[in-house]
C-alpha cells in the first residue's frame, strides 16, 4: 500500500525552528518528486514546495523562499521539511504529497502534521 | 503566479442533486488541472486529474471538463458521502495553486 505519514509538528513560538519529516512507503520513493502542501485552520490548500527524484532541484513558494529548506533522503524513504525563522502565518497542517509522474498534479496524500507558531 | 478563481465558494443541495463547480484560471493552462474532495480533518483526495481523467476508484458520477481558462467539476447525483469540501488544482507551472474551495453541504 502507498502510504506517506508526515511528523514533526508541534508549537514552536514566532522566530523559532522546527523540521518536519515524511515517511514514505509502498513504491519507488527515489524516482518521484516530492512536494509540501499546507492549510491554515479554514482556510484553502497552499502548494509550499516541490524537490526532484535526486533533491537537486528544489523549489519554493515566495512566502517560504530563505526560510524554508526541502530535502530527501531516498536511502531512508524520508521527505524533509525544514523550517526556520517562523511566523504565525505559517501555523497551518502541512501535507506531503507525491507528484504524479511530474505531469499530473499530486496523486498520494499524508495524514497531515499540525504546526502552530505561537508565543 | 497563475490565480484560480473558484465559485461558488459554497453551495447547498439535496442527494440526488446535479452539482457543478468551477475554476477559471488567470491564464491558460491547457489541461494541467486536479480537482480534489476534502472532509473536515482528512487530507485532500483526488477525484480528477488532466482536467477529465477519473482517479481510479472514483465513482463514475464524478467528471470534468474544460480546457485553457475554464474548468467544472459535475457530480451527477449528489450522494451523502459527497459532502465535502472541493479544490481545484492547476500544476501548469510553478507555483502550483489552488482554487480557494468549494464547500458542498446538505440542504
Amino acid at each position: 500500500e502507498v502510504q506517506l505519514v508526515e511528523s514533526g509538528g508541534g508549537l514552536v513560538q514566532p522566530g523559532g525552528s522546527l523540521r518536519l519529516s515524511c515517511a514514505a512507503s509502498g513504491f519507488s520513493f527515489s524516482t518521484y518528486w516530492m512536494h509540501w502542501v499546507r492549510q491554515g485552520a479554514g482556510k484553502g490548500l497552499v502548494w509550499v514546495s516541490r524537490v526532484n527524484g535526486d533533491g537537486s532541484r528544489p523549489i519554493y513558494a515566495d512566502s517560504v523562499v530563505g526560510r524554508f529548506t526541502i530535502s530527501r533522503d531516498n536511502a531512508k524513504n524520508t521527505l524533509y521539511l525544514e523550517m526556520s525563522s517562523l511566523r504565525a502565518e505559517d501555523t497551518a497542517v502541512y501535507y506531503c504529497a507525491r507528484g504524479d509522474g511530474g505531469i499530473y498534479g499530486l496523486d498520494v496524500w499524508g495524514q497531515g502534521t499540525t504546526v502552530t507558531v505561537s508565543s | 503566479d497563475i490565480q484560480m478563481t473558484q465559485s461558488p465558494s459554497s453551495l447547498s443541495a439535496s442527494v440526488g442533486d446535479r452539482v457543478t463547480i468551477t475554476c477559471r484560471a488567470s491564464q491558460g493552462i491547457r489541461n494541467d488541472l486536479g480537482w480534489y474532495q476534502q472532509k473536515p480533518g482528512k487530507a485532500p483526495k483526488r477525484l480528477i486529474y488532466a482536467a477529465s481523467s477519473l482517479q481510479s476508484g472514483v465513482p463514475s458520477r464524478f467528471s470534468g471538463s474544460g480546457s485553457g481558462t475554464e474548468f467544472t467539476l459535475t457530480i451527477s447525483s449528489l450522494q451523502p458521502e459527497d459532502f465535502a469540501t472541493y479544490s481545484c488544482l492547476q500544476y501548469n507551472s510553478y507555483p502550483w495553486t489552488f482554487g480557494q474551495g468549494t464547500k458542498v453541504e446538505i440542504k
